[in-house]
């Protein structure tokens, strides 16, 4: 049981690449977030998912767009990364039927240049 | 804005010593409380969450919740060196449909 699997897990982008971070899970959850780490500030919430077919914005969505392609799968795209995205990026999922914790995949470190 | 405290520590205990975190939050209308805990450099791992007032228990880790006070403690008992990490208190604000808010950890040390 993988649980929630992210990748890449290390990625260097210059200022004004693109890139999609993937994420998917294998517990039928219907709930799934993007949240964003940095020292300092803990955890923000980027993106959330309630259910498939639904997104909705979360604490800090400026510069970020997502996308729930089915149950299992949310990805976070950034269209033209800037150095203040350099943070490290996890994807969780939940299910608020069964007590609403969520499950954190492995997370993204990304650092934009 | 829904706001989650915590002490950021360090906070230093003794092998075999009991570790208190504390958690205030801000809105009185929160459902539940999650506590994570985080090895540096990992993601967060949910240890318990508490939905009622007062004490759960689940091995060595106590989670304590005072609704009235708005504040939530986690105790661990005996700690061990491998239980130093950091500690996040996550809390659930009412009408938000399980978008947590964190807090942004406490910093615990057990020392051999």
């Amino acid at each position: 049981n993988a649980g929630v699997t992210q990748t890449p897990k290390f990625q260097v982008l210059k200022t004004g690449q693109s890139m999609t971070l993937q994420c998917a899970q294998d517990m039928n959850h219907n709930s799934m977030y993007w949240y964003r780490q940095d020292p300092g500030m803990g955890l923000r919430l980027i993106y959330y998912s309630a259910s498939e077919g639904t997104t909705d914005k979360g604490e800090v969505p400026n510069g970020y767009n997502v996308s729930r392609l089915n149950k299992r799968e949310f990805s976070l795209r950034l269209e033209s990364a800037a150095p203040s995205q350099t943070s490290v990026y996890f994807c969780a999922s939940s299910e608020p039927g069964q007590g609403g914790g969520y499950t954190f995949g492995s997370g993204t470190r990304l650092t934009v240049v | 804005q829904k706001e989650v405290e915590q002490n950021s520590g360090p906070l230093s205990v003794p092998e075999g010593a009991i570790a208190s975190l504390n958690c205030t939050y801000s809105d009185r209308g929160s459902q539940s409380f999650f506590w994570y805990r985080q090895y540096s450099g990992k993601s967060p791992e949910l240890i318990m969450f508490i939905y009622s007032n007062g004490d759960k228990e689940d091995g060595r880790f106590t989670a304590q919740l005072n609704k009235a006070s708005q504040y939530v403690s986690l105790l661990i008992r005996d700690s061990q060196p491998s239980d130093s990490a950091t500690y996040l208190c996550a809390v659930n604000p009412q009408g938000s449909n399980y978008k947590l808010t964190f807090g942004k950890g406490t910093l615990l040390t057990v020392n051999p």
